[in-house]
């Protein structure tokens, strides 16, 4: 299985881009990584998703390394609303989908 | 579309008594599952099921029991309820079971107290 590290907290300037960074140095050349956010006491949300290439939808942009051990999700315009656990998960084969304890992003006024 | 609906929205239990805990989705999806999430261990899988009429154990499922008999629900019990059982839960969805590129969907939860 691969395996997630992610800082626990960050803090970003709202309208400002919020980076959040995630390390998956063992992941396989098979497996997905995902990014979920969880606002206080709902339920995670899914935000995007990728194999090898950067990836944008209307949420947020996805940065994979070359090498694949590392990537970054990117809010372009961070707002209040965007303040949440976001979770960094690599794929695992089934229907196993591990989360570990994310990134607490703060934006701030 | 509703998505993922779960009842209750919270409930307060007495040690050893019976509770299930319901989950309904409206997407047709083929594949669900069942997660208790606690306070700095993240979200952990219970139980899911690829298809109507399968089930199999997740990371956690001692305690727990589920069952499947259509596509639409997808019910947690737990036969005799413990303190250490008192979490959120989740349910989710998703259209494939075991395809890295299926994406789960998230009901909004049960926030369940065993005393």
């Amino acid at each position: 299985d691969a395996k997630t590290t992610q800082p626990p907290s960050m803090d970003c300037a709202e309208g400002r881009a919020a980076n959040l960074p995630c390390n998956h140095s063992t992941i396989s050349g098979n497996e997905y990584v995902y990014w979920y956010r969880q606002i206080h006491s709902q339920g995670p949300q899914y935000i995007i998703h990728g194999l090898k290439n950067n990836e944008t939808n209307e949420m947020a942009s996805l940065i994979i390394t070359e090498d694949r051990k590392s990537s970054t999700l990117i809010l372009p315009h961070a707002t209040l609303r965007d303040t949440a656990v976001y979770y960094c998960i690599v794929r695992l084969d089934g229907s196993d989908m591990r989360f570990g304890a994310g990134t607490r992003l703060t934006v701030k006024p | 579309i509703a998505g993922i609906t779960q009842a209750p929205t919270s409930q307060i239990l007495a040690a050893g008594r019976r509770m299930t805990l319901r989950c309904t989705q409206d997407m047709r999806h083929n594949a669900m599952y069942w997660y208790r999430q606690d306070l700095g261990l993240g979200l952990r899988l219970i139980h899911y099921s690829n298809t109507a009429g399968t089930t199999g154990k997740g990371e956690v499922p001692d305690g727990y029991s589920v069952s499947r008999a259509n596509t639409d629900d997808f019910p947690l019990t737990l036969a005799s309820a413990v303190p250490s059982q008192t979490s959120v839960y989740f349910c989710a969805s998703s259209t494939l079971a075991g395809v890295s590129t299926d994406t789960q969907y998230f009901g909004p939860g049960t926030r369940l107290t065993v005393l």
